[in-house]
Formats: structure tokens, C-alpha cells, sequence
């Protein structure tokens, strides 16, 4: 089994300060973990994705995770929030075996005030 | 390269209707995912397809049922709809099934009304 928790529903920030997604999963195997964005009206858009190579992955639009087993999280920051950032946010769970299916969080709602 | 198109991307039904989505992967990919999103339940899991056999399904009624071409293209089925079928369809599309660390693409949705 496996599931994807993240930790907020609604994040605030202002433009120009740093964004921190938390997210926190559980997989009975090896995890390939991603976090999605989605922009009003839009369908998803893959930021990054980390499949057992390097613990940090980097992603688009500045974006990176950090990937810790001993925490069992893969929480998604960015240095700097820019306007065009306001969207939501959802951290997804791959994991070999039978369950292939993507499991999604239930979203991160973030909003960027200038 | 096109990416993954969904048509039509809104529509409005009757409850009891029945409905039909379309879904095209991107060229080569040969696995095909359906997802719901709803204000309520978020994203959920409905079936996956890979070369036109359905090797994965969520927890859903036998209301809701798909099927893969052997173009890779999808199609899904909603019979007898409910208001709460009421969503976000999303398709995804994939290289390869069985491989975690594939990366899903995402069409825009179609976005479904029951009235």
C-alpha cells in the first residue's frame, strides 16, 4: 500500500521569500516520488521527480526536493516565490510492484502576495 | 513532439446519459492512465491501459469503464451518470507501464457536468 500526505492545505507567501511544500509519504516498496503542479484550468505539469539516484533533485522554475528515507518525506522548496508560482501543488507516489498507479496528495494550495 | 490530448474538454450531461472521453497519448507512449479529480475526493486512480489491456483498476463502480486502441489511443465510458460523477477527467500517458520511475504526462482534462 501507499499514500501520500501533504502536510498543508493552504501555504502563504510573499513574493521574493522562500516556499517550503511539506510532504510525507508511506510505500511497502521503493518509492519514485514527484511533485505535479496545476494551474487553474489546467491539466499537470511535472516539476521534478526522484527515482533512487540523488536524495536532492532539482526541478524547473527553481524548484527542488529533498528526498529522506530516515523521514519518509519529500518536501518541495524554492529559494525565491514568484507571482506566476501561485497554483496547486500535488506530491504523487509511484512504487514498483502492483501498485503502479500515481497516488496523489490531497494538494497544496500555494498563494504568492506581492 | 504533440502531448496528450483530451477531447472534448467540457461537457455537460442529463443524469442518466451516458458519456464517452476521449484520450490520445503522446506519440510512442503506449500506456494510458484515467484520473478523477474532484473538489472533494482530489485525484483518484480510475484504470490504466497498456497495449489495449487494462492492467490496473482504482476503486470504482462498474459505471465507469475504458478501453485502449491499438493506436494507444483511449477511450472512457461513463454509463448512467450520477451528479457526483460530476469532475475532472485527466488522462495521463506513460513510455512504459511497470516502470515507477516513469514520468506521467497530463492532457488539460475534460471537465464534466451532470445536471
Amino acid at each position: 500500500a501507499q499514500s501520500v500526505t501533504q502536510l498543508d492545505s493552504h501555504v502563504s507567501v510573499s513574493e521574493g521569500t522562500p516556499v517550503l511544500l511539506r510532504c510525507n509519504y508511506s510505500s511497502s516498496y521503493s518509492p519514485s516520488l514527484f511533485w505535479y503542479v496545476q494551474h487553474p484550468n489546467k491539466g499537470l505539469q511535472l516539476l521534478l521527480k526522484y527515482t533512487s539516484a540523488a536524495t536532492l533533485v532539482k526541478g524547473i522554475n527553481g524548484f527542488e526536493a529533498e528526498f529522506k528515507k530516515s523521514e519518509t518525506s519529500f518536501h518541495l522548496t524554492k529559494p525565491s516565490a514568484h507571482m506566476s508560482d501561485a497554483a496547486e501543488y500535488f506530491c504523487v507516489v509511484s512504487s514498483s510492484g502492483s501498485a503502479r498507479q500515481l497516488t496523489f496528495g490531497s494538494g497544496t494550495q500555494l498563494t504568492v502576495l506581492p | 513532439k504533440a502531448g496528450v490530448t483530451q477531447t472534448p474538454r467540457y461537457l455537460i450531461k442529463t443524469r442518466g446519459q451516458q458519456v464517452t472521453l476521449s484520450c490520445s497519448p503522446i506519440s510512442g507512449h503506449r500506456s494510458v492512465s484515467w484520473y478523477q479529480q474532484t473538489p472533494g475526493q482530489g485525484l483518484q486512480f480510475l484504470f490504466e491501459y497498456f497495449s489495449e489491456t487494462q492492467r490496473n483498476k482504482g476503486n470504482f463502480p462498474g459505471r465507469f469503464s475504458g478501453r485502449q486502441f491499438s493506436n494507444s489511443r483511449s477511450e472512457m465510458n461513463v454509463s448512467t451518470l450520477e451528479l457526483g460523477d460530476s469532475a475532472l477527467y485527466l488522462c495521463a500517458s506513460k513510455a512504459l507501464t511497470g516502470t515507477a520511475g516513469g514520468e506521467a504526462f497530463f492532457g488539460q482534462g475534460t471537465r464534466l457536468t451532470v445536471v
